[in-house]
């Protein structure tokens, strides 16, 4: 079994619609979440950190955790053109990569 | 890219032949990184080093090797090259190695073996 397990899409919305990308994972000591986002032909930048169970908001994207099911995900909200890209989810300590969702917001 | 470059950025090569990619940072980060990013596996460690001459393996070490002479560069290198290394290839840099220490990424380079 994978460290990280995350659908690889691809994904496909209309603009403003809400996106829910998600992750599980199977090791319960993890306590850092993270998200990357990664453009094409580019490499990830870190786009959420999230310490143990709970929410966290910045702007239009909410990353939470609920760690009783080992389960992430990240909420983008009036998603736009701009946020297509591919969204990888990551756990710690040695960062541990889901395979990435490749996700395309039509205008 | 946070100060970071990767060369080259393409690169075709025949199958045993030696390669070597090049991560150069101007951040003065500790911690370097080298990733391989294939379909179906997203990021996956090869090496990594926390400082002059001190380097580490990741999950996907077999048939790479590493150096860091100076804090600003950290080299990877095949050997011998195979087609199951046809991938592309990320270096990153973090001032520390906690979790809480913000990766950023290069470019990548993408390597074709033939």
């Amino acid at each position: 079994q994978k460290e990280v397990e995350q659908d690889p899409g691809p994904l496909s919305v209309p603009e403003g619609a809400i996106v829910s990308l998600n992750c599980t994972y199977s090791n319960s000591a993890f306590q850092y979440f993270m998200w990357y986002r990664q453009y094409s032909r580019k490499g990830p930048e870190l786009l959420m950190y999230t310490y143990s169970s709970g929410n966290k908001e910045d702007g239009r994207f909410t990353a939470q955790v609920d760690k009783s099911s080992k389960y992430i995900s990240l909420f983008i909200r009036d998603s736009q053109p701009s946020d297509s890209a591919t969204y990888l989810c990551a756990v710690s300590r040695q960062l541990t990569f889901g395979s990435g969702t490749q996700l395309t917001v039509l205008p | 890219d946070a100060g970071i470059t990767q060369s080259p950025r393409h690169k075709v090569t025949e199958t045993g032949t030696p390669v070597t990619l090049r991560c150069h940072q101007t951040e003065n980060h500790r911690y370097m990184y080298w990733y391989r990013q294939d379909p179906g596996h997203g990021l996956r460690l090869i090496h990594y080093s926390y400082g002059v001459k001190d380097t580490d393996k990741g999950e996907v070490s077999d048939g790479y090797s590493v150096s860091r002479s100076k804090t600003e560069d950290f080299l990877l290198t095949l050997e011998s090259a195979t087609s199951s290394q046809t991938s592309v290839y990320f270096c990153a840099i973090s001032e520390g190695g906690q979790a809480t220490d913000t990766q950023y990424f290069g470019p990548g380079t993408r390597l074709t073996v033939l």
